[in-house]
């Protein structure tokens, strides 16, 4: 099967604590991005790597940083997670970057307490 | 900065009605326009997308089509049935301008049976 896929599904942890959420597309594409969907269901991008190189970083706090390992691995780790990291993260990849079509995992769920 | 609007914020049919979600875009350079639908606890399918003016998008009865005159690509179905209740995203990406997408707010469709 292709597709993208996310771990954990769900995961809640306390203020202050470090989560790392992992991501893995089997769809043979370059670009993998993150997203944050907040709780009115916004969506907005976070960072785009294309080739493990990072290409996109938008404006996100420093506690976040992406991590990849190869093309169809990128991961996702929040030192010191605060009460408004709680958000459903979606992790997507596409073939090439721009305005190829983008296909998205089922997201991890975080709630920080 | 490049942007998606879109108009209602939750539509509420019954079924066999016509459906219009209104997505408008302002952007610097000539996107692409996706359709995306999101069911709950998953993460957003892409329904189909436009890249060029007058071009129709469609896929499961919904279709849209790129108009670079009204800068719109509404999205449409002449006969919505209760399965097709989720949240609805219009979208952007533009080729040269970086590896993101730009999504809309999202319209949440509900159908009575």
């Amino acid at each position: 099967e292709t597709a993208v896929f996310q771990t954990p599904n769900y995961h809640v942890t306390q203020v202050g604590n470090e989560v790392s959420f992992n991501c893995k597309q089997t769809l043979g594409h370059d670009t993998m991005y993150w997203y944050k969907q907040d709780s009115k269901k916004l969506l907005k991008i976070m960072f785009s790597y294309n080739n493990k190189q990072l290409i996109v970083n938008e404006t996100v706090p420093r506690r976040f940083s992406p991590q990849s390992s190869d093309k169809a691995h990128l991961n996702l780790r929040i030192k010191s997670v605060e009460p408004e990291d709680s958000a459903v993260y979606l992790c997507a990849s596409s073939r090439t970057g721009g305005e190829d079509t983008q296909y998205f995992g089922p997201g991890t769920r975080l709630l920080v307490l | 900065g490049d942007s998606v609007t879109q108009t209602e914020g939750q539509v509420a049919l019954s079924e066999e009605d016509f459906l219009t979600i209104h997505c408008n875009y302002s952007a610097s350079g000539y996107p692409a326009l996706f359709w995306y639908v999101q069911y709950p606890g998953e993460g957003p399918q892409f329904l189909f997308r436009a890249s060029r003016d007058k071009e129709k998008g469609s896929s499961r009865g919904f279709e849209a089509t790129y108009d670079k005159g009204t800068t719109s690509f509404h999205l449409r179905k002449a006969s919505v049935q209760e399965s097709d209740s989720a949240v609805y995203y219009c979208a952007l990406g533009v080729g040269n301008m970086g590896y993101k997408l730009t999504f809309g707010t999202g319209t949440s469709l509900l159908v009575d049976p």
